[in-house]
């Protein structure tokens, strides 16, 4: 089945520090999505992505639609300690009569302040 | 708005119980979906529903079954509990078809099944 490859798996990093994550696939998808998940909180949506090669920001965050449409990126700029957490990618195809989103396996984030 | 809200937060079973986790959504939303997390892996889609009186199987619908009366509520039902069923459980709601736009997760459901 499609699967999502999300790296690194985990990141230890100084407050003040950027961060870059990414996930990539074998499968083309038309949407990437990036969610944060708190310590026993459910995943936040941050950021969508509808459209190869878009660039688009969140605050410090930003983030890529691989123009190949196989891959995504996050990048976290000035780390602060409330960025801890885990970071899901997660693509999807819309169109048809259903489609429905895959989720990377996270990478988690550690924030020395 | 409450959002998402899923009952209970915390629930031992023994082997061969059922029990079900209950979501519900305020936001009007015709898409909901149920995942299960384990540990260090991401989400995997159990059971969704594209409206009341809809649903259809994810990627891990064994030992599950859903049902979709209203459009606010989407309960889990597990008939049999087995160790493997050990997991946190999200329950999510979306405005669009698999979450075009993202999809809204309840707190989760700490399962332990012994």
């Amino acid at each position: 089945g499609q699967q999502l490859n999300q790296s690194p798996q985990s990141m230890f990093i100084q407050e003040g520090e950027d961060v870059s994550m990414n996930c990539t696939s074998s499968s083309i998808f038309n949407t990437w999505l990036w969610y944060k998940q708190d310590p026993g909180e459910g995943p936040v949506l941050l950021i969508a992505l509808y459209k190869a090669g878009e660039l688009t920001s969140n605050g410090r965050l930003t983030a890529q639609f691989g123009i190949t449409r196989k891959d995504s990126f996050l990048n976290i700029s000035a780390s602060i300690p409330s960025d801890v957490g885990i970071y899901f990618c997660a693509a999807m195809n819309y169109g048809g009569s259903q489609g429905n989103l895959i989720f990377g396996k996270g990478t988690k984030l550690s924030v020395k302040p | 708005n409450a959002g998402v809200t899923q009952t209970p937060k915390f629930r031992i079973l023994k082997i061969g119980q059922s029990m079900t986790l209950q979501c519900a959504q305020d936001m009007n939303h015709n898409y909901m979906y149920w995942y299960r997390q384990d540990p260090g892996m991401g989400l995997k889609l159990i059971y969704y529903s594209v409206g009341a009186g809809i649903t259809d199987k994810g990627e891990v619908p064994n030992g599950y079954n859903v049902s979709r009366s209203t459009t606010e509520d989407f309960p889990l039902r597990l008939e049999l509990a087995a160790p493997s069923q050990t997991s946190v459980y999200f329950c999510a709601s979306s405005y669009s078809a698999g979450g075009l736009s993202g999809q809204y997760f309840g707190p989760g459901t700490r399962l332990t099944v012994l």
